[in-house]
């Protein structure tokens, strides 16, 4: 089955902490983001990438870093420098042409005490 | 600035007509896009507008109009497991997708 899998869907941990999401998908696409989603709020792109070994800053890339070593994996890292990280995050992938609809993985939700 | 507005919330019954509706202030527009999320779930993809129009899609359909900034997400005949929220987003630009804040819609029988 094609699809994006996220690892763990809960994660907690001490303030100070850094903390890396997992992002892998076998969907073949090019393109890949992460976004953050807290309690009534749209989602909030962290960073996007649209090929190997090349990643843009979205709207709120600070505290926060990436790496796209592969085509199929794109990990989050939340660094103690993210002053409010407790929020439910969400990768997604999509082609790099056309529609370009995103497909989301089930999501993390971290929780930093 | 980038800004889209949803209504926060809606209410309706089984079996009824609702109107979902999302205006947008973007710096490009390259298509919308109309999302489903269930509370704690992964939105799924709904539609996709780029020209004016309507684009019809079983129970739900959606509308564009580019010079108003407008769209809207209908849902027909109303069921229960439609209780989600329902998320509008605008590609601008290459790769950046501005999502609005969702309305959560609540079915009730």
């Amino acid at each position: 089955d094609g699809g994006i899998t996220q690892s763990p869907k809960y994660l907690f941990r001490k303030e100070g902490q850094n903390v890396t999401l997992s992002c892998e998908q076998n969907l073949n696409h090019d393109a890949m983001y992460w976004y953050r989603q807290d309690p009534g709020q749209g989602l909030r792109l962290i960073y996007y990438s649209q090929i190997v070994n090349d990643f843009q800053k979205g709207d709120i890339a600070e505290g926060y870093s990436v790496s796209r070593e592969k085509k199929e994996s794109f990990p989050l890292t939340v660094t103690s420098a993210q002053k409010n990280p407790t929020a439910f995050y969400l990768c997604a992938s999509s082609i790099a042409e056309g529609r370009r609809e995103q497909f989301f993985g089930p999501g993390t939700r971290l929780t930093v005490l | 600035g980038q800004n889209i507005d949803q209504p926060t919330e809606m209410t309706a019954t089984e079996g009824a007509i609702v109107q979902i509706n999302c205006t947008y202030q973007t710096s490009g527009f390259n298509g919308l896009f109309w999302y489903q999320q269930h509370a704690g779930e992964a939105p799924t993809f709904l539609s996709y507008n780029v020209l004016d129009g309507l684009e019809e899609k079983g129970r739900f359909s959606s509308f564009l109009s580019r010079s108003k900034g407008y769209s809207y997400l209908l849902l027909k005949e109303l069921q229960m497991k439609d209780s989600a929220s329902y998320l509008c987003a605008v590609r601008d630009f290459g790769q950046n997708f501005v999502f609005g804040p969702g309305t959560r819609l609540s079915v009730l029988p």
